[in-house]
């Protein structure tokens, strides 16, 4: 139980393209969404937070124009990263975490993680 | 400030040789302690979460402890497989949408056979 799935695993794109990146929790609802990057060798970094039907919270410092967050539905978040340039490259990690309470509420599952290259 | 420190940063075992890492936190109000393991390239794997000083959790050759300042991840006669980076995290409340994980740096662990 509590799988998260991301798609695309890996993507490249050209300088001023956007990409779209999709986040689904799979076998629960997931009232909250999370999202992060990583840098090599570095821990991961909340990006934003956003829960279903609600716009995102961004952490200080992240474009909110850059970095667009839609959670329209309890089993899915999208991340699209417009006009992309290369020091956007990363790797983008969605988590996801139910409601009620216990565990499942606390807990973040994550996704597989999204290479993003731009050239 | 909310800060989660791990270390060491790196650990080198031989395959069987026990050992800890260590997880110091300051939160004003915890609200879970988390433990997960990495892969290269690859999202975290959950591993345990812990509530309370005193509170223990074991999977297989993991098992993790809470005190109020600190976690430890004890890992029993590792295998090459437990190689990984492991990451520790406290759950604290962040701007008004609600509480986040903050994550500490992770340590690197390799284990050789």
């Amino acid at each position: 139980g509590a799988v998260v799935s991301q798609h695309p695993s890996w993507v490249i794109c050209k300088s001023g393209t956007s990409v779209k990146i999709e986040c689904r929790s799979l076998d629960f609802q997931a009232t909250t969404m999370f999202w992060y990057r990583q840098f090599p060798k570095q821990s991961l970094m909340l990006m934003a937070t956003s829960n279903e039907g609600s716009k995102a919270t961004y952490e200080q410092g992240v474009e909110k124009d850059k970095f667009l967050i839609n959670h329209a539905s309890l089993t899915l978040s999208t991340l699209t990263v417009t006009s992309a340039h290369p020091e956007d490259s990363s790797f983008y990690i969605c988590s996801a975490r139910g409601p009620g309470t216990g565990a499942l509420t606390d807990t973040q599952y994550f996704g597989p993680g999204t290479r993003l290259t731009v050239l | 400030e909310d800060q989660v420190t791990q270390s060491p940063e790196a650990l080198r075992l031989q395959e069987g040789e026990s050992s800890s890492l260590n997880c110091s936190y300051t939160v004003s109000g915890l609200r879970g302690l988390f433990w997960y393991r990495q892969d290269p390239g690859k999202g975290p794997e959950f591993l345990f979460t812990l509530y309370s000083a005193g509170e223990e959790k074991e999977k297989e050759r993991l098992k993790a402890t809470l005190t109020k300042k600190e976690s430890f991840l004890h890992i029993t006669a590792p295998k090459p497989e437990d190689s990984a980076t492991y990451l520790c995290a406290v759950q604290a409340w962040v701007n008004q949408a609600g509480t986040a994980l903050i994550f500490g740096k992770g340590t690197t662990l390799s284990v050789s056979s």
